[in-house]
C-alpha cells in the first residue's frame, strides 16, 4: 500500500536560514507527488507538484523540491525562510493511474525564530 | 481566482444526529473529494466522486457516510448518525481530471458532543 513518511514532526529554523523538509514515500510505480502547506485555521494550499520530467520542481513562495527515485524521496527546500513560512507542511502521494486520492504524511510543523 | 468553498465553517452537533457538510467545487472541475483531519493527526482520504458516482473510497468511509451532488454546483457529505470520533476538520477538494492537483476548501470543523 502507498504510504508517506515525514520523519520530522517539528522543525525550528532561524529567519533567513535555509530549510529542508524530508519526505519519503512507498509506492510501486512513479507516483504523483505533492507538497501542501496549511497555515493555522486555514485549508491546504498546494506548494508544488511532481508528475514527470525534471526532477527538480519549482513552486510558489520560493519553494522547490527534488524527486529522487533511488531514495524514494521528495524533499522540500527553501534557501531563505521568512517568518510567514511558519505553518504545517504536508507531503502527499497520489495514485499514478487513477490519481483520485491523496495519501498524506503526518506533516511537519515549521517554526521560524527571529 | 476560483476557489472551493465550504459551509458551514464550524458545526456543532449532538451524537446520533445527522449532519450534512456542503461544498461548492471549482466550476470546471470533474473530480470531487472529501478528506478529514482529526485534531493533531494527518489528513485522511475519505472518498472521491466522478461522473455522479463514487470512484474510490477509504475504509473510513463506511455506511454512515454518503456523498451526493444534488445539483450542478454543490457536493455534499452526509454523516447519518454522528459519533464522538467523527469530530474533525472535513476538507472538500476538487480537481480538473484524475491525477491533477486538488484544490482544497477552507474546511468545516465538525464537533460532535
Amino acid at each position: 500500500a502507498q504510504s508517506v513518511t515525514q520523519p520530522d514532526i517539528h522543525i525550528t529554523v532561524s529567519e533567513g536560514a535555509s530549510l529542508e523538509l524530508r519526505c519519503n514515500y512507498s509506492y510501486g510505480a512513479t507516483p504523483y507527488l505533492f507538497w501542501y502547506v496549511q497555515s493555522p485555521g486555514q485549508g491546504l494550499q498546494l506548494l508544488l507538484k511532481y508528475f514527470s520530467g525534471d526532477t527538480l520542481v519549482q513552486g510558489i513562495k520560493g519553494f522547490e523540491a527534488e524527486f529522487k527515485r533511488s531514495q524514494s524521496s521528495f524533499n522540500l527546500r527553501k534557501p531563505s525562510v521568512h517568518w510567514s513560512d511558519a505553518a504545517e507542511y504536508f507531503c502527499a502521494v497520489a495514485h499514478n493511474q487513477a490519481g483520485t486520492a491523496l495519501i498524506f504524511g503526518k506533516g511537519t510543523t515549521l517554526s521560524v525564530s527571529s | 481566482e476560483p476557489e472551493v468553498t465550504q459551509t458551514p465553517s464550524h458545526q456543532v452537533t449532538q451524537m446520533g444526529q445527522e449532519v450534512i457538510l456542503r461544498c461548492v467545487p471549482i466550476s470546471n472541475h470533474l473530480y470531487f473529494y472529501w478528506y478529514r483531519q482529526i485534531l493533531g493527526q494527518k489528513v485522511e482520504f475519505l472518498v472521491s466522486f466522478y461522473n455522479n458516482e463514487i470512484s474510490e473510497k477509504s475504509e473510513i468511509f463506511d455506511d454512515q457516510f454518503s456523498v451526493e451532488r444534488p445539483d450542478g454546483s454543490n457536493f455534499t457529505l452526509k454523516i447519518r448518525s454522528t459519533k464522538l470520533e467523527d469530530s474533525a476538520m472535513y476538507f472538500c477538494a476538487s480537481s480538473e481530471r484524475a491525477g491533477a492537483e486538488a484544490f482544497f476548501g477552507q474546511g468545516t470543523r465538525l464537533t460532535v458532543v
